[in-house]
């Protein structure tokens, strides 16, 4: 069964102070790793696809990277609009269902 | 690209009443269509998965007597909560995937409905 583990559950920034999201997982085959960023109340909001260790992506102050066995999302100079719970998936090969995290919840401080 | 809503967006409901939720793919056709639960603090849990016109696959534990989902169109899938009662409410959450060309691996997720019952 896949397992997915999320640290920290919850980290407090000051504004501008850069940090790293860590995603670990156990898949017997990966399709894919996500991560989502989830306002409260809210649907979660597709951020990036890691099809293979190596494969780095990046959108505007965040970079996420993967290994063979961990992500990082990697949160540059945050803003306080940064604050929100980021929560990893993984897929495995054959499948298109999701194993979600516990997620980390950023709270970003002005 | 890649929109996907819900309907109602909360729904207050009496204990014993049957409640449908809407979940529609505005700009793709979605090949298939999932539904989530969220409970506070927690992550989110599958519930089902389906298919447009073929019955949907329930993960172990959700009771698809209780749980009934219809796929009728590429565009539109349905979860009713029939027989609701307090422990039902939660965050339900759809999401849907696309044909190749919308990146079919990924999931977009609608922005959720809020059940309570009473």
């Amino acid at each position: 069964e896949d397992q997915v583990t999320q640290s920290p559950e919850a980290l407090r920034l000051q504004e501008g102070e850069s940090s790293s999201l860590n995603c670990s997982y156990t898949v017997s085959g990966l399709r894919g790793l996500f991560w989502y960023r989830q306002d409260p109340g809210k649907g979660p909001e597709f951020l990036f696809t890691l099809y293979s260790a190596g494969e780095e992506k990046e959108k505007e102050r965040l970079k996420a990277t993967l290994t063979k066995k961990e992500s990082f999302l990697h949160i540059t100079a945050p803003k306080p609009e940064d604050s929100a719970t980021y929560l990893c998936a993984v897929q495995e090969s054959g499948d298109y269902k999701l194993s979600f995290g516990a997620g980390t919840t950023v709270t970003v401080r002005a | 690209g890649a929109v996907v809503s819900q309907h109602p967006s909360r729904v207050i409901c009496k204990s014993g009443t049957s409640v449908k939720i809407e979940c529609r793919s505005l700009d793709f056709q979605a090949t298939t269509m999932f539904w989530y639960r969220q409970f506070p603090k927690q992550s989110l849990m599958l519930m089902a998965t389906s298919n447009e016109g073929s019955k949907a696959t329930y993960e172990q534990g959700v009771e698809k007597d209780k749980f009934l989902i219809n796929h009728a169109s590429l565009t539109l899938s349905t979860l009713t909560v029939t027989s609701a009662h307090p422990e039902d409410s939660s965050f339900y959450i759809c999401s849907a995937r696309g044909s190749l060309a919308q990146n079919q691996e990924t999931q977009y997720f609608g922005p959720g409905t809020r059940l309570l019952v009473l």
